[in-house]
């Protein structure tokens, strides 16, 4: 079975400051590990994903994670926040070989100040 | 359309009433799936669809629940007798169903409030 936790369930953070969002994993095979955003009023779309093969994933608008497997753990980041990345932010790991079914974590609901 | 297209967008009922929800996938992607967010936490995953294969209904949370997807279009997801527990976002996904890539496209969702 699969888990995943996102430590705190609210992050602010100032415009231009370091975004780290945590998660973690359990796994009882190889992952595929994903983070998806939420912007207000809209749907869920991929943000970066792993799939075994660079540790550190780049994904759109700045964001990057790292897969530590001895960690567990696969956090986002990004250098400097803009206004514009306020968002909930989900990590999800998939189930098995059917990568679709995801299971996420409870989300993060990312604020940036002026 | 290009995107994934659900409704209603929000639908109020009352409890004990049944409930249909409707997604229209992204043309081409063969693999759909519902998922359920319930006020403050995740998503959790429902029922899934692969082409003309038997669905993947490990998540339904009761018989209550059920889904139909006729080939590779249009879902209903239907709950009967709905209970006060099932108010939640119901979220529809599609996917091209190429090994790997884990990449779902999200409607908007449906925000079911049962009364």
């Amino acid at each position: 079975a699969q888990s995943v936790t996102q430590l705190g369930s609210h992050v602010s953070v100032s415009e231009g400051a370091l975004v780290l969002l945590r998660c973690n994993y359990s796994s009882s095979v190889p992952p595929y590990l994903f983070w998806y955003v939420q912007y207000p009023n809209q749907g869920l779309q991929l943000l970066l994903k792993y799939t075994s093969a660079a540790t550190l994933v780049k994904g759109i608008n700045g964001f990057e994670a790292e897969f530590k497997k001895s960690e567990t753990s696969f956090h986002l980041t990004k250098p400097s926040a803009h206004m514009s990345d306020a968002a909930e932010y989900f990590c999800a790991v998939s189930r098995g070989t059917s990568y679709g079914k995801l299971t996420f974590g409870q989300g993060t609901i990312l604020t940036v100040h002026p | 359309g290009a995107g994934v297209s659900q409704s209603p967008s929000n639908k109020v009922t009352e409890k004990g009433k049944d409930v249909e929800l409707r997604c229209d996938p992204i043309s081409g992607h063969t693999a759909l799936y519902w998922y359920r967010q319930r006020l403050g936490q995740g998503l959790e995953f429902l029922i899934y669809f692969q082409g003309n294969s038997a669905p993947d209904k490990s998540g339904l949370p009761s018989d209550r629940f059920s889904a139909e997807r006729t080939g590779e279009s249009v879902s209903t997801l239907t709950i009967q007798r709905t209970q006060q527990e099932d108010s939640a976002v119901y979220l529809c996904a599609s996917s091209t169903p190429s090994e790997g890539t884990g990449e779902l496209f999200f409607g908007e969702g449906s925000r079911l409030t049962v009364l």
